[in-house]
């Protein structure tokens, strides 16, 4: 049973226009929220965060949303490179987990069009 | 800077060989994690450790070996390696607090 869960495996979008990548959650014990990008033969990068006391963070180009009550974040990218083109990951964590321990989804590719 | 570093980046085993992946942190994090990639399934969480001396199993352990005697190493022991192993295997670290986690490159594995 999976906790978080993105639902769209690919995401293509051109250059200059904004990105949506979505992200569910299943628990809710969860009180933080992260975005990870991933190239090919790289680690995951840490982006973004978002507490669940909070409903937007914004970090440049990059702005999270969560709404706690549908259980449910996205990421919005504005405006969207070529180089923004990666795997994205939303995870999640709690606080009353020891080790920072993570929940993955299962990932959205991002495709941006020159 | 080298952040968190895994050895070897690829490695081929045969079924029922045993290995060890080593992982490395220069950032004085106390929690260190092992994380495996599958197609379509995200990461998911090996084992992990709070410190030193200090490790729990995660959503799938088995046949996996954790030991954690220093806080800059967390090494992973396949003990009998099996093809349901191959996958990309990752590596993190992060402070008391987080909530940010930092992530090695990567171990691809296969076993034939």
């Amino acid at each position: 049973d999976q906790q978080v869960k993105q639902n769209s495996p690919s995401l293509s979008v051109q250059e200059g226009r904004i990105s949506i990548l979505n992200c569910d959650y299943t628990n809710s014990m969860f009180d933080y929220f992260l975005w990870y990008k991933k190239y090919p033969a790289e680690g995951p990068t840490f982006l973004i965060s978002i507490s669940s006391i909070k409903d937007k963070n914004e970090d440049g180009r990059f702005t999270v949303f969560l709404n706690k009550s549908a259980k449910h974040l996205s990421l919005h990218i504005v405006p969207s490179q070529p180089g923004d083109s990666a795997v994205y990951f939303c995870a999640a964590g709690s606080v009353s987990l020891a080790g920072n321990m993570l929940t993955f989804g299962g990932g959205t590719r991002l495709m941006v069009k020159p | 800077n080298a952040g968190v570093t895994q050895t070897p980046k690829f490695q081929v085993l045969k079924t029922g060989q045993s290995m060890t992946l080593q992982c490395a942190q220069d950032m004085n994090h106390e929690y260190m994690s092992w994380y495996r990639q599958d197609p379509g399934m995200g990461l998911r969480l090996i084992h992990y450790s709070v410190g030193a001396g200090i490790t729990d199993q995660g959503e799938v352990p088995n046949g996996y070996n954790v030991s954690r005697s220093t806080t800059e190493d967390f090494p992973l022991r396949l003990l009998s390696a099996a093809p349901s192993q191959t996958s990309v295997y990752f590596c993190a670290s992060s402070a008391v607090g987080g909530p940010e986690a930092f992530f090695g490159q990567g171990t691809r594995l296969t076993v034939v």
